[in-house]
């Protein structure tokens, strides 16, 4: 099976950076997504990693550590629209060979000015 | 231009009552998928099809959740007999392979079904 965790809230200051750490476990790692999730929207994509190492778009990035099932998204720059829930999901090609996202619990990350 | 859309976003049902939901997947998508997200918590895989074909199911939680794709556009999820736990926001996201490495899925707003 699958096991996401990550922090269930977390409060940073406008301006700021803030860092949301993804642990996993896996039988059949193929990929990890980041998601933006607003209350009572669509998750929107952010960013994917399958090789480890570090990818950066624009104000947000995303590090993969495959070796230690460990993953982080860094907001830079914190903007009071980035309040909002940050979705960890691994991708398991698992038994059937397709694509499922496996999803973490969220983290809800609140802005203050 | 469109993005995935979904209808209706908000049903209300009585337990006991049938409810169809239903889902446009991006013009062109190949693959299509249903999630199931309770409040607070990630979104729960429930099943996945290929065009027209449902690969995998695994995630559905009972068979009175049955879900189709016949023509490999649109699909439905159907719920017979809706009980209390049911309620949750349903989402569909489709890709347009679904067998790239980096293939994303691209979600729709979702519908929120509450069962009295």
């Amino acid at each position: 099976g699958q096991n996401i965790d990550q922090p269930t809230e977390m409060t940073a200051t406008e301006g700021a950076i803030v860092q949301i750490n993804c642990t996993y476990q896996t039988s059949g790692f193929n990929g990890l997504f980041w998601y933006q999730q607003h209350a009572g929207e669509a998750p929107t994509f952010l960013s994917y990693n399958v090789l480890d190492g570090l990818e950066e778009k624009g104000r947000f990035s995303s590090f993969l550590s495959r070796s230690k099932g460990y993953s982080y998204l860094l907001l830079k720059e914190l903007q009071m629209k980035d309040s909002a829930s940050y979705l960890c999901a691994v991708r398991d090609l698992g038994q059937t060979g397709a694509n499922n996202l496996f999803f973490g619990t969220g983290t809800r990350l609140t802005v203050i000015p | 231009g469109a993005g995935v859309s979904q209808s209706p976003r908000y049903k209300v049902a009585k337990r006991g009552q049938d409810v169809a939901l239903r889902c446009d997947p991006i013009s062109g998508h190949v693959s299509l998928f249903w999630y199931q997200q309770a409040l607070g918590q990630g979104p729960e895989f429930l099943t996945y099809f290929q065009n027209e074909a449902q690969l995998d199911k695994s995630g559905l939680p009972s068979d009175r959740f049955f879900a189709e794709r016949p023509e490999g556009s649109v699909s439905t999820l159907k719920i017979q007999r809706t009980q209390q736990e049911d309620s949750a926001v349903y989402l569909c996201a489709s890709s347009s392979s679904g067998t790239s490495d980096s293939d994303t899925q691209y979600f729709g707003p979702g519908t929120r079904l509450t069962v009295l």
